[in-house]
């Protein structure tokens, strides 16, 4: 699997939107791109995730290159409760292959 | 629907001691796995299963044993337990549509071998 390079860290002010870059260089062209978070120490969230088109829900976007070998993740309005580390990982399409490689993530800090 | 559960969330044993870390989901997912995440390490992919009575080694299968006789249960066994596997323990499940699904993960059993 491709493995994915975020900052480790990131502070963004509450009420403003948090972009959070991922680098996926290596990246296959059956490759999705997925985000979790995971506050403080609960199980991973699932946020959003996409293969080419950028994606959107009710917590957040997804904005991928043309490319595909970076991604951003914005949360529109940040608010306190965003405070988590997040993961940016890319996982395979074919059913039985679902090994995930999770790296140390960005930790997002919002700030009051 | 209660997603993914794992038992117990707190477990302290001795170093040479043996137990299983329950996990169960009520989502009929086919694919279940089983992570552990240290300090300053991401996830790692201990073991996996696309199926009853189907299991693969992940990244780091030493030292943990899995068996899958029901979708339902992918317990996880730790043979002879040993301080290096003080860690927190996630397990994930997912329909097994491959990469178009998000894996579902429980809230973990924190593990402490003295």
């Amino acid at each position: 699997d491709a493995k994915t390079t975020q900052p480790p860290s990131m502070d963004c002010a509450e009420g403003r939107a948090a972009n959070l870059p991922c680098n996926h260089s290596t990246i296959s062209g059956n490759e999705y791109v997925y985000w979790y978070r995971q506050i403080h120490s609960q199980g991973p969230q699932y946020i959003i995730h996409g293969l080419k088109n950028n994606e959107t829900n009710e917590m957040a976007s997804l904005i991928i290159t043309e490319d595909r070998k970076s991604s951003t993740l914005i949360l529109p309005h940040a608010t306190l409760r965003d405070t988590a580390v997040y993961y940016c990982i890319v996982r395979v399409a074919n059913f039985g292959n679902e090994k995930l490689t999770f790296g140390t993530g960005t930790r997002l800090t919002i700030i009051p | 629907n209660a997603g993914v559960t794992q038992t117990p969330k707190f477990q302290v044993l001795k170093t040479g001691q043996s137990m299983t870390l329950q996990c169960a989901q009520d989502m009929n997912h086919e694919y279940m796995s089983w992570y552990r995440q240290d300090p300053g390490m991401g996830l790692r992919l201990i073991h996996y299963s696309v199926g009853a009575g189907i299991t693969d080694q992940g990244e780091v299968p030493n030292g943990y044993n899995v068996s899958r006789s029901t979708t339902e249960d992918f317990p996880l066994r730790l043979l002879s337990a040993a301080p290096s596997q003080t860690s927190v323990y996630f397990c994930a499940s997912n329909p097994g549509t491959g990469g178009s699904s998000p894996l579902h993960f429980g809230n973990g059993t924190r593990l402490t071998v003295t």
